[in-house]
């Protein structure tokens, strides 16, 4: 089935640094999301992105993370600057659609910041 | 907003046994109810997905029964074999973009 990537699978950084995660979604898809999971949590929304722009943000997209996807090349959550609550798998999805459409999602990155 | 509970969270089974997971949401506008399955390492993967009300669905090797009037969508495995090891989670989307999940269900099928 279609497949999305994630870029890198693990990053492990200090606290008050930047990171870039990076997604390769589903070729023809027009909606992206990231969500973030606390390890034994369940999986909670962030952000959601179509034509160029977030289209919905959860109370967890803080001021300091942002997403773009320049030229339709990878959809990319940045952090800047990190804290040690960011520490968690993202999960980067995209879907063709709305509604009924179904979210692919990638294999996560695993950030741990120290 | 919505609340999705999923339970249990830990279930162990034997092979050729069945089990079930049971999510409970909170809108009533809920539309949309995904299946997803997570193995280790690995994305979500789409078991399935439901719209309509009172309706059972098969896959292979499971039944998905959405319930809308006592607001539940369950996930039931027949028959399990050592493949359907994972973690599920429900997903409910009330018509916007985000996928609200439950807190998943980690299935060990042992020979």
């Amino acid at each position: 089935g279609p497949k999305v990537l994630q870029i890198p699978s693990h990053q492990i950084i200090d606290m008050g640094q930047m990171v870039t995660l990076n997604c390769d979604p589903v070729s023809n898809h027009l909606y992206f999301y990231w969500y973030k999971q606390i390890l034994g949590q369940q999986m909670e929304f962030l952000v959601n992105f179509y034509n160029g722009k977030v289209m919905e943000k959860s109370k967890l997209f803080k001021d300091q993370f942002s997403v773009e996807r320049p030229d339709g090349s990878y959809f990319t959550l940045k952090i800047q600057p990190t804290a040690l609550e960011d520490s968690a798998v993202y999960f980067c999805a995209s879907s063709p659609g709305q509604g009924r459409d179904t979210q692919y999602f990638g294999p996560g990155t695993r950030l741990l910041v120290l | 907003g919505e609340q999705v509970e999923q339970r249990p969270p830990h279930l162990s089974v034997r092979e050729g046994d069945s089990a079930v997971i049971i999510c409970t949401y909170t809108d009533p506008n809920s539309y949309y109810f995904f299946w997803y399955k997570q193995e280790p390492g690995a994305g979500l993967q789409l078991l399935m997905k439901v719209f309509s009300s009172t309706e059972i669905n098969e896959g292979q090797g499971f039944t998905v029964l959405l319930n809308k009037k006592d607001k539940q969508l369950s996930l039931n495995l027949t028959a399990a074999h050592p493949g359907d090891s994972a973690v599920y989670f429900c997903a409910v989307r009330e018509g916007g973009r985000a996928l609200i999940f439950g807190t998943g269900t980690t299935v060990s099928v042992s020979p």
